[in-house]
């Protein structure tokens, strides 16, 4: 099974910081990577496909990048709407595996 | 839009078996190939199973083969998991989700809670 591990696990960051997740593949997964954002008590949602294209809709501000091993998620200016935890998934090969993760909150 | 909606959530004791259901629209169902992903309380994310809009192809997670039945209705825009053998690892909000293309989730149910308890 591939293993993906994030960092770090949480942080705090004040409005209009850039903000970047670290997701590590513990195989080369090319770059199949995606990222998603879960809202407390709410559903996930589908930010990133492909490490770097965003899903329609998703705001500008969210970029992902990468390939193989290692990649990253960037919000560009961090807004009050994106408290949230992230998680990164690889879907090179079954298991699907996720990362534990990254609560985001705001300084 | 696209809409999941899923039920049959609910409390089961430890041995015992549930039926998930997920209620697919505003797309076409057959289509689009589909998961379920679990989250155990305040824990992350957990692929459970997939199985392919053609549903031939289907895959489990290791914590489920052999428990766990992943099905699907074209006709009824409806995908199924059949629980048995519950226990307690078993409690989470399982969610169900749809492929995209290529193995990606682009849409996501909002949930519905399994807790197994004695």
């Amino acid at each position: 099974d591939i293993q993906m591990t994030q960092s770090p696990s949480s942080l705090s960051a004040s409005v209009g910081d850039r903000v970047t997740i670290t997701c590590r593949a513990s195989h080369d997964i090319n770059n199949y990577l995606a990222w998603f954002q879960q809202k407390p008590g709410k559903a996930p949602k589908s930010l990133i496909h492909g490490a770097s294209i965003l899903h329609i809709g998703v705001a500008s501000r969210f970029s992902g990048s990468g390939s193989g091993t290692d990649f990253t998620l960037t919000i560009s200016s961090l807004q009050p709407e994106d408290v949230a935890t992230y998680y990164c998934q690889q879907y090179k090969s079954y298991p699907l595996t996720f990362g534990g993760g990254t609560k985001v909150e705001i300084k | 839009e696209a809409q999941l909606v899923e039920s049959g959530g609910g409390l089961v004791q430890p041995g015992g078996s549930l039926r998930l259901s997920c209620a697919a629209s505003g797309f076409i169902f057959s289509d689009y190939s589909m998961y379920w992903v679990r989250q155990a309380p305040g824990k992350g994310l957990e692929w459970v199973s997939y199985i392919g809009n053609d549903p031939s192809t289907i895959y489990y997670a290791d914590s489920v083969k052999g428990r766990f039945t992943i099905s699907r209705d074209n006709a009824k825009n409806s995908l199924s998991l059949q629980m048995n053998s519950l226990g307690v690892e078993d409690t989470a909000v399982y969610y169900c989700a749809r492929d995209g293309s290529g193995w990606v989730i682009d849409q996501w149910g909002q949930g519905t809670l399994v807790s197994v308890s004695s």
